[in-house]
């Protein structure tokens, strides 16, 4: 079964502080997405992470993939209240013989809230 | 430019009754994805189109729900006879293809009285 699990469910940042998300996922997979939801809003995609070893970074936020631990990280760094929301990473196929490509795996999605 | 639209942006209905929910995607994407999102049971896949392919149906949770997309754009998500646990909020995604950033519409939320 797929399963893509997130930790923690719950983060509640001081401004100013680092903290990571970390999404484990049971099989493998070279595509790993992350996004962002804000309260009432559609989902954003942030980053699209297509190798192991895969680094992006964008602002206070930098993703990482390791296919071999079935790993990846989300890094905050100096969090701000504007990265109040919550976040999903989710897990794409990408060889499934043309199958399964489109179907994307999500976790459970971590609410952030960030104080001042 | 435009972004995925989706309408209606909220559904009330009765149980038993049929519902229709629409969904426009961006421009040149040929790829369309339907997705549920619930307190329940978080975000799950229902069904998506790729071009002229048959689409992958694995999601839909019963033969209640049926989707199609007319002329390779707009795509309509049904469900029949609608119960309290098709509550939900159905978004909807495109994407250039398959293996592309899907791009999510702001979403219908239904509710199942």
């Amino acid at each position: 079964e797929l399963k893509v699990e997130q930790n923690p469910l719950f983060l509640s940042m001081q401004e100013g502080k680092n903290y990571t998300i970390y999404c484990n996922y049971s099989t493998t997979s070279d595509r790993l997405y992350w996004y962002r939801q804000d309260p009432g809003k559609s989902l954003e995609s942030l980053f699209v992470l297509l190798s192991n070893g895969a680094v992006k970074q964008e602002g206070r936020l930098m993703a990482s993939l390791d296919t071999k631990a079935r790993l990846s990280t989300l890094h905050i760094t100096a969090a701000v209240h504007d990265l109040s929301a919550t976040y999903f990473c989710a897990r794409g196929l990408s060889n499934a013989g043309g199958t399964s490509y489109g179907k994307l795996t999500f976790g459970q999605g971590t609410i952030l809230t960030v104080h001042p | 430019g435009a972004g995925v639209s989706q309408s209606p942006s909220n559904k009330v209905t009765e149980k038993g009754k049929d519902v229709e929910l629409r969904c426009d995607p961006i421009s040149g994407h040929t790829a369309l994805y339907w997705y549920r999102q619930s307190l329940g049971q978080g975000l799950e896949f229902l069904i998506y189109f790729q071009g002229n392919s048959a689409p992958d149906k694995s999601g839909l949770p019963s033969d209640r729900f049926s989707a199609e997309r007319t002329g390779g754009s707009v795509s309509t998500l049904t469900i029949q006879r609608t119960q309290q646990e098709d509550s939900a909020v159905y978004l909807c995604a495109s994407s250039f293809d398959l293996l592309d950033i899907q791009y999510f519409g702001a979403g219908t939320r239904l509710s199942v009285l």
